[in-house]
């Protein structure tokens, strides 16, 4: 069955330094891939989509990677602040693309 | 900035009741999604719509479940007989109408705890 993989420790780190977070999948070849973020008691907000044909993308302090023989998608944080503090989430479409399935997510903490 | 809005924010009900929970999604947009969280657990889907009627559902979207879209701009999830495990945050979402990619635009969530 198809499964999404992601870090569910929290990942602790300091303020300016890049936090690395890690989505793994097995049984899924996805058109693309997405990241979102979530704070606590609210809804997702989507980040970035990258593509099965590309290898990197980036949006300001984001920078998300995605290699399909590896099946594993990278997301970046540079910089940190402790305002990036969420949990952040990596989601998959089905192959009729008519759903996301969401990983479990990881929590990020950035202190001060 | 266009934004998806659900009500209540938060519902109590007793078990074996009916719920109702609704949605607003973006005017333009053409899919409409429903997800529910448990409390310290993933987000899961429940179910797509397109076109006025369900494109996909999970397993969790048993015939206790429905969705509609009443009148173009409403979208509602009706649980028939709640039960203590459907106690969760219930997210609506939607997509604009650009073919099979796209984000998701979530709403702030509907809490219900059913006693």
């Amino acid at each position: 069955s198809q499964k999404i993989e992601q870090n569910s420790e929290a990942l602790n780190i300091q303020e300016g330094k890049t936090a690395t977070l890690t989505c793994n999948y097995t049984n899924y070849s996805p058109a693309y891939l997405q990241w979102y973020r979530q704070d606590p008691g609210r809804g997702p907000v989507f980040l970035l989509l990258i593509r099965e044909n590309e290898k990197e993308k980036r949006k300001e302090r984001l920078k998300v990677t995605f290699d399909t023989t590896l099946k594993q998608s990278l997301f970046h944080i540079t910089a940190s602040q402790p305002a990036d503090s969420a949990t952040y989430l990596c989601a998959l479409p089905n192959n009729a693309g008519n759903m996301l399935t969401f990983g479990g997510g990881t929590r990020l903490m950035v202190k001060p | 900035e266009p934004e998806v809005t659900q009500t209540p924010s938060h519902q109590v009900t007793q078990m074996g009741q009916e719920v109702i929970l609704r949605c607003v999604p973006i005017s333009n947009h053409l899919y409409f999604y429903w997800y529910r969280q448990i409390l310290g657990q993933k987000v899961e889907f429940l179910v797509s719509f397109y076109n006025n009627e369900i494109s996909e559902k999970s397993e969790i979207f048993d015939d206790q479940f429905s969705v509609e879209r009443p009148d173009g701009s409403n979208f509602t999830l009706k649980i028939r007989s709640t039960k203590l495990e459907d106690s969760a945050m219930y997210f609506c979402a939607s997509r604009a109408g650009t073919g099979r990619v796209g984000e998701l635009f979530f709403g702030e969530g509907s809490r219900l705890t059913v006693l």
